[in-house]
């Protein structure tokens, strides 16, 4: 069975400084991965996801994302962030069947001036 | 607009009252799917649905209901809702086998 990891449960940055996000999984099968934003009293949406080829993934609001078979990691990054990129961030990992999306525990960014 | 939507957006209410939190969305997926979210767990999932009159257990099904009798709507069942159910509640939809999920915008239930 598949499970994720988020290293940190929160990451305090200030703006215009870059901020990574680390996740790790672990599954027996090939996944897809994603990482989904969350602002404040809001649902989840996307910000990028990891399909297949290019093992470096560009996503919305400037965030990328790499994807490390060996290491399985999909760490989220962003060189310089904003205020409004402040919100809890969240990896997950399918395993190439329908209804089995597995989230991590978040990692909340707080960004400040 | 494609969208998710979810109903009511809030709600207190007391333990053994039954409750119906509904979910709707009009972009003719299939599978649908209730996630509740807990600080320091993440998202969990519910139940799911692959299509109407199809539904199964998720991680945490205990205490809770679903029915999918049409394609668009997939409501979320507490038939004797108890304190620990005290969450935000989230429903999804999923368009393709790649597992992107569209999410509603929560339904945080306190259950006193």
């Amino acid at each position: 069975a598949q499970s994720v990891t988020q290293l940190d449960s929160q990451v305090p940055v200030f703006e215009e400084a870059p901020v990574e996000l680390r996740c790790n999984y672990s599954s027996s099968v090939s996944v897809y991965l994603f990482w989904y934003v969350q602002y404040p009293n809001q649902g989840l949406q996307l910000l990028l996801k990891y399909l297949s080829g290019s093992t470096l993934v560009k996503g919305i609001n400037g965030f990328e994302a790499e994807f490390n078979k060996s290491q399985t990691s999909f760490h989220l990054r962003k060189p310089s962030v904003h205020i409004s990129d402040t919100a809890e961030y969240f990896c997950a990992v399918s395993e190439l069947s329908w209804g089995k999306l597995q989230f991590g525990a978040g990692t909340q960014v707080v960004v400040t001036p | 607009e494609a969208q998710v939507t979810q109903n009511p957006r809030y709600l207190i209410t007391v333990t053994g009252k039954k409750l119906t939190v509904t979910c709707s969305q009009n972009m003719n997926h299939e599978y649908m799917s209730w996630y509740r979210q807990d600080p320091g767990l993440g998202l969990r999932q519910i139940y799911y649905s692959m299509n109407v009159e199809v539904t199964d257990k998720g991680d945490v099904p205990e205490g809770y209901k679903v029915s999918r009798k049409e394609k668009r709507n997939f409501p979320l069942i507490l038939e004797s809702p108890s304190p620990n159910q005290t969450s935000l509640y989230f429903c999804a939809s999923q368009g393709d086998y790649t597992g992107e999920l569209f999410f509603g915008e929560g339904s945080r239930l306190t259950v006193l």
